[in-house]
């Protein structure tokens, strides 16, 4: 079982709509990263969590520490929000390689 | 200011021969990170580096890998006797030790071998 698990893997949505994805942990974490990649590969970092909730935009990413769950929403969704989005962990602080989910794949039609 | 750089951005390269692979940093970040992410597997972890603390090499997959950190910015990577599984993106990310401990990702160098 991965540390780091994700859900969905595939997500397709209409133009608008109001998208989740889940990420879960198995072990304890300093922080909880949310990373996009575009095709094309480059990767950019949305958000660094350890409590509570951010927005960034049309972003909002939410951690909950007792139930080790993460959530990214994404309102009012658009095209060029088609990516592959990837939580990922931190298990120290001193230490903050990633332990990366399987990503999610969202695609936006429009 | 520029972002994290990585050379080559491909590199095709036989089987058997040795690769070097290199980051640039963001200047002033003393957190260096190499990952990899391999076709239908993801991202993984390989070697960190901060500052002039002994790296942290539990991510490497073998011994054909090893890495240093020249003067605490560029990194290299290099891969000896590489082999067809090494082929992957390598990705280096930089992060500047402190609140937010982002990580700052290069644009990956994509090897092949053939």
């Amino acid at each position: 079982k991965n540390e780091v698990e994700q859900s969905p893997q595939n997500l397709t949505a209409q133009e608008g709509e109001f998208i989740t994805i889940n990420c879960s942990y198995s072990v304890g974490i300093s922080a909880l990263h949310w990373l996009q990649q575009h095709p094309g590969g480059g990767i950019v970092s949305l958000f660094m969590l350890s409590s509570g909730k951010k927005k960034h935009g049309r972003l909002i990413a939410t951690i909950n520490i007792q139930e080790k769950h993460s959530s990214l929403h994404i309102t009012a969704s658009h095209p060029r929000d088609s990516a592959v989005y990837i939580c990922a962990a931190t298990a120290n602080f001193g230490n903050e390689k990633l332990t990366f989910g399987t990503g999610t794949r969202l695609t936006i039609i429009p | 200011g520029a972002g994290v750089s990585q050379s080559p951005s491909n590199k095709v390269t036989e089987k058997g021969k040795d690769v070097e692979l290199r980051c640039d940093p963001i200047s002033g970040h003393t957190a260096l990170y190499w990952y990899r992410q391999s076709l239908g597997q993801g991202l993984e972890f390989l070697i960190y580096f901060q500052g002039n603390s002994a790296p942290d090499k539990s991510g490497l997959p073998s011994d054909r890998f090893s890495a240093e950190r020249t003067g605490g910015s560029v990194s290299t990577l290099t891969i000896q006797r590489t082999q067809q599984e090494d082929s992957a993106v390598y990705l280096c990310a930089s992060s500047a030790l402190g609140e937010t401990y982002e990580q700052y990702f290069g644009p990956g160098t994509r090897l092949t071998v053939t």
